[in-house]
């Protein structure tokens, strides 16, 4: 079993619908980051998160530590947020910064 | 923000050469970097870990005389994937921690391809 598991691995939606992608984590952690992948490879962390809840824009991170699991949410989806996204964390008592990946989540918003 | 980038974008190499790619973090300074490969339609696999001024840290299975890494300078980092075969085709991305703490910031990738 994956220390990170994410769901659904592929996510299609209907342009302005509200999407959800999960992360499920089996260690402890220092900090949980949500990335976003563009089919050019490039790499952007959305979010970094080691308790509560983030905002930005239309985009909305949630974690809890108790139950090990955060989400990414996206409201009014759009076209343009078709990539990967990868919930990655870095375990607590990990030296430095080193992220251990989940699969990550393809999504595709049809407009 | 910082920006962390990697040259080349893409390249292609014949099988049994040797290809160097770059990693620089352009406006802060990086003791340590990140060798990640991707495979299509896979996540990221940490490598090794680039360390300034000292051996770099190989993940188990990866093979750290096929796989050179430099840390040449507080800003730069190097992979050189040394006799390449067509199984080396990959994406390689690089990231850098930056000042805040947790923070890592991603490299565009280069994409190898090995003929």
């Amino acid at each position: 079993k994956n220390e990170v598991e994410q769901s659904p691995q592929n996510l299609t939606a209907q342009e302005g619908e509200f999407i959800t992608i999960n992360c499920s984590y089996s260690v402890g952690i220092s900090a949980l980051h949500w990335l976003q992948q563009h089919p050019g490879g490039g790499i952007v962390s959305l979010f970094m998160l080691s308790s509560g809840k983030k905002k930005h824009g239309r985009l909305i991170a949630t974690i809890n530590i108790q139950e090990k699991h955060s989400s990414l949410h996206i409201t009014a989806s759009h076209p343009r947020d078709s990539a990967v996204y990868i919930c990655a964390l870095i375990a607590r008592g990990t030296s430095g910064s080193r992220l251990t990946f989940g699969e990550g989540t393809q999504l595709t918003v049809n407009p | 923000g910082a920006v962390v980038s990697q040259h080349p974008s893409w390249v292609i190499c014949k099988s049994g050469t040797s290809v160097k790619i770059e990693c620089r973090s352009l406006d802060f300074q990086a003791t340590t970097m990140f060798w990640y490969r991707q495979f299509p339609k896979q996540s990221l696999m940490l490598m090794a870990t680039s360390n300034e001024g000292s051996k770099a840290t190989y993940e188990q299975g990866v093979e750290k005389d096929k796989f050179l890494i430099n840390h040449a300078s507080l800003t730069l980092s190097t992979l050189t994937v040394t006799s390449a075969h067509p199984e080396d085709s990959s994406f390689y991305i690089c990231s850098a921690p930056a000042l805040a703490i947790y923070e890592q910031y991603f490299g565009p990738g280069t994409r190898l391809t090995v003929t």
